[in-house]
C-alpha cells in the first residue's frame, strides 16, 4: 500500500509570491488532514476534509491559505500571498475513519525568503 | 489555550539504557493519546497509543503510561537503540469532537553510542 505522497519536498519562494503544495493521500481514505510546524514549534492543526468537504478548518491561520480536495481524491493547500511566517514544514495525513491513528506524509519544506 | 507540552526539550542516553519522554497535558476532556517519532526528513511515525480508560500499554520495547489524576503521559524505551534518536512528540485527541489532534513541542532522544 502506497502511502501518503506529498509533493513538493522542499519549495523556496520570495515574499509576495504563491505557492500550491499537494498530498495524495492513501487509496480509499475519505479523511484528510494539513499540519504545519513552524520555526521549530510544535505541529499544529490546518483543517481536515472527509472526501471533498471541509470537516473542520479552524486551523487555518488566514485567507491567505486556500486548500482545496476536488473529487475528495488529491488534496492542495495553496498560500497565496506568502509572507515570512509560513514557512515551516507542512504535513498532510490521511485515515480511513476518523477515530483512528492516521499515516502522514513526509511533508513539505517551505521557505519564504 | 488548551495545549500538551513537555517537560524535556532534548533527551542525552547511553545506548542499551532505557529512555523515558514525559508530556503534560491541560485539556482533562482528551480520550485519546498518541505517541509520534519524527526522524529528519520523514513525516511523524505512529509508535503507540492510549485511551483514557486504560493507564499503561505496551508495545515492542515501549510502554506508554497515562496518569489522568495529574494529566501526565510517559514513553518508555527500553534498550534504547540508535536508530531510536529522533524527535518525539505526544499528542491527545477528542474523539467525541473534532478529530484534531494537538502536539506537543517535541522532545529530541539522543542516542549515545
Amino acid at each position: 500500500e502506497a502511502g501518503v505522497t506529498q509533493f513538493p519536498s522542499h519549495s523556496v519562494i520570495e515574499k509576495g509570491q504563491t505557492v500550491t503544495l499537494r498530498c495524495d493521500p492513501i487509496s480509499g481514505h475519505d479523511n484528510l488532514y494539513w499540519y504545519r510546524r513552524v520555526m521549530g514549534k510544535e505541529i499544529k492543526f490546518l483543517l481536515h476534509f472527509v472526501k471533498e468537504s471541509k470537516q473542520d478548518e479552524s486551523g487555518m491561520p488566514n485567507n491567505r491559505f486556500l486548500a482545496e480536495r476536488t473529487g475528495g481524491t488529491y488534496s492542495t493547500l495553496k498560500v497565496q500571498p506568502a509572507e515570512l511566517e509560513d514557512s515551516g514544514v507542512y504535513f498532510c495525513a490521511s485515515s480511513h475513519k476518523s477515530n483512528y491513528g492516521y499515516t502522514f506524509g513526509s511533508g513539505t519544506r517551505l521557505t519564504v525568503v | 489555550g488548551e495545549s500538551v507540552g513537555l517537560h524535556l526539550p532534548t533527551l542525552s542516553v547511553q545506548e542499551g539504557d532505557n529512555s523515558i519522554i514525559n508530556c503534560a497535558y491541560s485539556n482533562s476532556a482528551s480520550d485519546y493519546f498518541i505517541w509520534y517519532k519524527q526522524e529528519s526528513g520523514k513525516g511523524p511515525q505512529f509508535i503507540i497509543d492510549i485511551r483514557s480508560n486504560m493507564d499503561k500499554r505496551q508495545g515492542q520495547r515501549v510502554t506508554v503510561l497515562l496518569n489522568k489524576t495529574v494529566k501526565h503521559l510517559s514513553l518508555q524505551i527500553a534498550a534504547t537503540q540508535p536508530g531510536d534518536s529522533a524527535v518525539y512528540f505526544c499528542a491527545e485527541n477528542m474523539q467525541d469532537s473534532s478529530y484534531k489532534l494537538i502536539f506537543g513541542s517535541g522532545t529530541r532522544l539522543l542516542v549515545r553510542p
